[in-house]
């Protein structure tokens, strides 16, 4: 089975740094994802770890332990556009992904 | 390049009608997916596809059916509906060997 957990709500303040948790326990790993999701909107890709260790991409970064089943997303420089909710999703040994049930970050000014 | 398209982008349905929800996307990716996003649920597969005359149940397949005649075709049936499935439905598809999934923008339905 699949177990992955995750903030439900997060606030934060515009030019803060936040960083969303994710903790899982599934059956298989052949990666982990982070995804964003603006309201009303299809998620869209931000991240991929496969090994331990972190991947910086822009103002984004996210970090991975395997031996911990630990994940996090780290967003600096918080802008308001960034008020969205973030998917932890993870691939296990099929091709498909397992998500998370989601973070909604609010950004406040 | 579209991406991923799905039709209809919304509708309403009458309890026990079927429907058919279309997905197809021009990126030659042999894996595509369902899945129904609901509030306080997350995203749950309902069907995957891992290449083209292939198909696979996920979290929640109940109540629904898939077919893949083709790479860039992933259509999604509902076969008698009910208000459980009301929901927002996304397809994605992803290559093979990994990387992302691309999202399609979602078609939001209302059984009635």
């Amino acid at each position: 089975g699949q177990n992955i957990d995750q903030p439900t709500e997060m606030t934060a303040t515009e030019g803060a740094i936040v960083q969303i948790n994710c903790t899982y326990q599934t059956s298989g790993f052949n990666g982990l994802f982070w995804y964003q999701q603006h309201a009303g909107e299809a998620p869209t890709f931000l991240s991929y770890n496969v090994l331990d260790g972190l991947e910086e991409k822009g103002r984004f970064s996210s970090f991975l332990s395997r031996s911990k089943g630990y994940s996090y997303l780290l967003l600096k420089e918080l802008q308001m556009k960034d008020s969205a909710s973030y998917l932890c999703a993870v691939k296990d040994s099929g091709y498909a992904l397992n998500f998370g049930k989601g973070t909604s970050l609010l950004v406040t000014p | 390049t579209a991406g991923i398209t799905q039709a209809p982008t919304s509708q309403i349905l009458a309890a026990g009608r079927s429907m058919t929800l279309r997905c197809t996307q021009d990126m030659r990716h042999n894996a595509m997916y369902w899945y129904r996003q609901d509030l306080g649920l997350g995203l749950r597969l309902i069907h995957y596809s891992n290449t083209a005359g292939t198909t696979g149940k996920g979290e929640v397949p109940d109540g629904y059916s898939v077919s893949r005649a083709n790479t860039d075709d992933f259509p999604l049936t509902l076969a008698s509906a009910v208000p459980s499935q009301t929901s927002v439905y996304f397809c994605a598809s992803m290559e093979r060997e990994g990387g992302e999934q691309f999202f399609g923008p979602g078609t939001r339905l209302t059984v009635l």
